[in-house]
Parts: structure tokens; C-alpha cells; sequence
């Protein structure tokens, strides 16, 4: 049960898009379409804001957007808005039955 | 308004045990797998374990598999993260989240989480 690989970090200037990739294996990201992605202020609950690769929760602003390519997933944040600045993790089923999370990425809206 | 409220968390030994509780309302409590996530001090999240609606299916990341148990009493809404033979290394905020409804590949609703502290 390895941890799926993020960037630590990334940044952007409001306004612009931002893409956050998260690689794994064929057991995991590659082998199903069940890769979802939480939003994490600082000091805060995880926040659901993609499942199922693609697909948005009520309540997840329409500039959230999920993809994914073989054995990398990713999200895409367009129009960056101060608020988005958070950390990101992804998380995908596993052959297991299991769950994994990526380690994480810190979103800085300069 | 459908809610999670984690409880348990206390400094403890290490090789001791601790029972962690997390309260659910505001949805049928037995429709729903619920999972147990952590996230250690300034790192990212891991999954802990997971629980399917009737109790009968039960699921562990390999670095809690045979000293964890999780288990519900859906006659008082409420899910339980027993945990024996505790290391350092398992010191975290620890976060119940509901799965989505007939699903538990994602968790759509999340507590606030309860601390505990493994340390001598």
C-alpha cells in the first residue's frame, strides 16, 4: 500500500489554471476509475471535491475538474481564486479492497 | 444536517490500547460504510480501516492489519476504532467519514476528528 506520488507543491496567480497530478499503479489508479480528490484548509476536515475521476459534489465549485490517464490522475483548477489556497490529496480504491492516499500538495495562490 | 462526532483520543503508552468512538447523525446511520482516516502532525492523510453498513465486512491498511478492529452499533449510531498493542508512530488526529451512498470508494462527509497521542 504504497502512498500515491503528488507534487508538494504547486502555485499559481489568481486567475490562471493550475493541474495537480497524482501517479500510482495499475492496481490502484490505472485499474479503476475510482480516483477521488479532497481540498484541506489548514486546520480543518478533508473536503470532497472530485469522485470518481471526474464527477463534482454538490457543493464543489464547477472550476474543479478531474482526468485521468493511465496510471495518473489529475485536477485541474481554473479561474484561481485566493480560497483555493489548500492542500490537496488525492485517493483511489486498490485491488486490496482498500483505500491509498497521495501524500498531499500545497496549493500557494501568489 | 448529517454530522460526525469523533471521541477517544487521549495521550497513551506506547503497547497500550484505546477505543475511539465517532457519533453519527443526520442520515440512516445503517445505510452507509464508514472509514477511519489519520493524519500525523504536519503530514499528509492515510486510511485506517473501513466498515461496511451491516458490520460484516471489514477492511485495514497493513500498518494497523491485526492490532486494530473497527467495528458499529447501528442501534446507536455509532462506529468504534479499538487499538491495541499502539507505537509512536500511530500519534495522529483521527477522522471518521462517511462513504457516499451505495459506494465506498469516496467519503462525502467528515468529522472533525479526535487526537491521540502514543507517547511515553
Amino acid at each position: 500500500q504504497s502512498a500515491l506520488t503528488q507534487p508538494a507543491s504547486v502555485s499559481g496567480s489568481p486567475g490562471q489554471s493550475i493541474t495537480i497530478s497524482c501517479t500510482g499503479t495499475s492496481s490502484d489508479v490505472g485499474g479503476y476509475n475510482y480516483v477521488s480528490w479532497y481540498q484541506q484548509h489548514p486546520g480543518k476536515a478533508p473536503k470532497l471535491m472530485i469522485y470518481d475521476v471526474s464527477n463534482r459534489p454538490s457543493g464543489a465549485s464547477n472550476r474543479f475538474s478531474g482526468s485521468k490517464s493511465g496510471n495518473t490522475a489529475s485536477l485541474t483548477i481554473s479561474g484561481l481564486q485566493a480560497e483555493d489556497e489548500a492542500d490537496y490529496y488525492c485517493s483511489s480504491y486498490t485491488s486490496s479492497s482498500t483505500l491509498v492516499f497521495g501524500g498531499g500538495t500545497k496549493l500557494t495562490v501568489l | 444536517e448529517v454530522q460526525l462526532v469523533e471521541s477517544g483520543g487521549v495521550v497513551v503508552q506506547p503497547g497500550g490500547s484505546l477505543r475511539l468512538s465517532c457519533a453519527a447523525s443526520g442520515f440512516t446511520f445503517d445505510d452507509y460504510a464508514i472509514h477511519w482516516v489519520r493524519q500525523a502532525p504536519g503530514k499528509g492523510l492515510e486510511w485506517v480501516s473501513l466498515i461496511n453498513w451491516d458490520g460484516g465486512s471489514t477492511y485495514f491498511a497493513d500498518s494497523v492489519r491485526g492490532r486494530f478492529t473497527i467495528s458499529r452499533d447501528n442501534s446507536k449510531n455509532s462506529l468504534y476504532l479499538q487499538m491495541n498493542s499502539l507505537k509512536t508512530e500511530d500519534t495522529a488526529l483521527y477522522y471518521c467519514a462517511k462513504a457516499a451512498v451505495g459506494t465506498i470508494v469516496y467519503m462525502d462527509v467528515w468529522g472533525k476528528g479526535t487526537t491521540v497521542t502514543v507517547s511515553s
